[in-house]
């Protein structure tokens, strides 16, 4: 079936540094892309999202990139700080259904 | 403002009981709420989808009768674990959306750690 998935498991980055955590998705007809940030033994905590009438989105510290063309979205954070350390998840939905289908995640740890 | 709380946050249980967890949307009213389970290193993965005062929606490979649904209110749904056997230990996570809001809008609970011993 149609999923969404990532590149890579674990990403280590250096304090301070900027962060790309990248996400693939096969279902075309997805229109909303949501990221996640979930901390050990805690559930997913909002971060940003972005619709696919949109290309780039930012928020404080981090901005969100679509291409709708390769089906790409990742996620950039800037500075990375030793509390961004997390399991990062992108998510899609498709306009008129509830469900929301999680990637695979993707694991930051930030060196301090 | 959109908390959304689960109770227990952990529980321990035996082989064959059956364990009750609550999720309830602290300052927002639900009209839908979602069960999630999360295996260790592992994504989320939907089991239903619970609409208020209706029967809630499976996923596929899901066992109805074995987890059960209740949003009986606005602001309360439970999930049931009926004869918990040791395979369904697993991070279990709520998810709410707001009555009203945007359809898009999902706040997640702090999940509940289930282990059946």
């Amino acid at each position: 079936g149609e999923s969404v998935g990532l590149h890579l498991p674990t990403l280590s980055v250096q304090e301070g540094d900027n962060s790309i955590i990248n996400c693939a998705y096969s279902n075309s007809a997805s229109d909303y892309f949501i990221w996640y940030k979930q901390e050990s033994g805690k559930g997913p905590q909002f971060i940003i999202d972005i619709r696919s009438n949109m290309d780039k989105r930012q928020g404080q510290r981090v901005t969100v990139l679509l291409n709708k063309t390769v089906k790409h979205l990742s996620l950039q954070i800037a500075a990375t700080q030793p509390g961004d350390s997390a399991v990062y998840f992108c998510a899609e939905k498709q306009g008129g259904y509830q469900k929301v289908t999680f990637g695979t995640g993707t694991k930051l740890q930030v060196i301090p | 403002g959109a908390v959304v709380s689960q109770h227990p946050s952990w529980v321990i249980c035996k082989s064959g009981t059956s364990v009750k967890i609550e999720c309830r949307s602290l300052d927002f009213q639900a009209t839908t709420m979602f069960w999630y389970r999360q295996f260790p290193k592992q994504s989320l993965m939907l089991m239903a989808t619970s609409n208020e005062g209706s029967k809630a929606t499976y996923e596929q490979g899901v066992e109805k009768d074995k987890f059960l649904i209740n949003h009986a209110s606005l602001t309360l749904s439970t999930l049931t674990v009926t004869s918990a056997h040791p395979e369904d230990s697993s991070f279990y996570i709520c998810s709410a959306r707001l009555a009203g809001g945007p359809q898009d809008t999902q706040y997640f609970g702090p999940g509940t750690r289930l282990t059946v011993l």
